[in-house]
């Protein structure tokens, strides 16, 4: 069993859409949880950084931690044509431990 | 803060090559990984250097793989031997010590024919 899940997509939405991306994981002792952007062929982007469980809000975009499922999601409002990248999670037990990364969900916004 | 450059950004080479690229953090930042990225995979931890020690290789390091940060500022990692399986995206992250997040440089994608 991979140590992080994510459905790799392709998700495909209108432009306004609100969109859900999600992953899940298997090690309870992940506490430090990381989305990213990635462009095609470019080095991934930081959009949020959690860290526990709860929620951060940043502009259009939503992180959400359940830490008793090992569930987190990343919401994006009003989504644009320029959201269209692959959105990767990533988690880490703790400081200076290495990040465990999903294999990313494609996701195009049409506009 | 001008970000994590890698260099060089694209490298093809043929099979039974040494390559050698480098990684130059943000200057403040004590840490420094590398990843490697296949296509339509996630990013794979290979390594990570808490200023120059060299703390944790993956087992995905072989000993054709090795990784270094000698004055604990940019690094190198040289792949010898070059297997086409080698091919990948390789990214450099740089982070400061007690902060768990990180910041990619652009990547440099390696063709072995």
């Amino acid at each position: 069993q991979k140590e992080v899940e994510q459905d790799p997509g392709p998700l495909s939405v209108p432009e306004g859409a609100i969109v859900s991306l999600n992953c899940t994981y298997s090690n309870s002792a992940f506490q430090y949880f990381m989305w990213y952007r990635q462009y095609s062929r470019k080095g991934p982007e930081l959009l949020m950084y959690t860290y526990s469980s709860g929620n951060k809000e940043d502009g259009r975009f939503t992180a959400q931690v359940d830490k008793s499922s090992k569930y987190i999601s990343l919401f994006i409002r009003d989504s644009q044509p320029s959201d269209s990248a692959t959105y990767l999670c990533a988690m880490s037990a703790g400081t200076g431990n290495q990040f465990y990364f999903g294999t990313g969900t494609s996701l195009t916004v049409i506009p | 803060d001008t970000g994590v450059s890698q260099n060089p950004r694209h490298k093809i080479t043929k099979r039974g090559q040494n390559v050698t690229f480098r990684c130059d953090p943000i200057s403040e930042h004590n840490r420094l990984y590398w990843y490697r990225q296949t296509l339509g995979q996630g990013p794979e931890f290979l390594t990570y250097f808490q200023n120059e020690a060299q703390l944790e290789k993956s087992r995905l390091l072989s000993d054709r793989f090795s990784a270094e940060r000698p004055k604990g500022s940019f690094s190198t990692l040289e792949i010898q031997r070059t297997e086409q399986g080698d091919s990948a995206m390789y990214l450099c992250a740089s982070s400061l010590a007690g902060r768990d997040r990180f910041n990619f440089g652009p990547g440099t994608r390696l063709t072995v024919l």
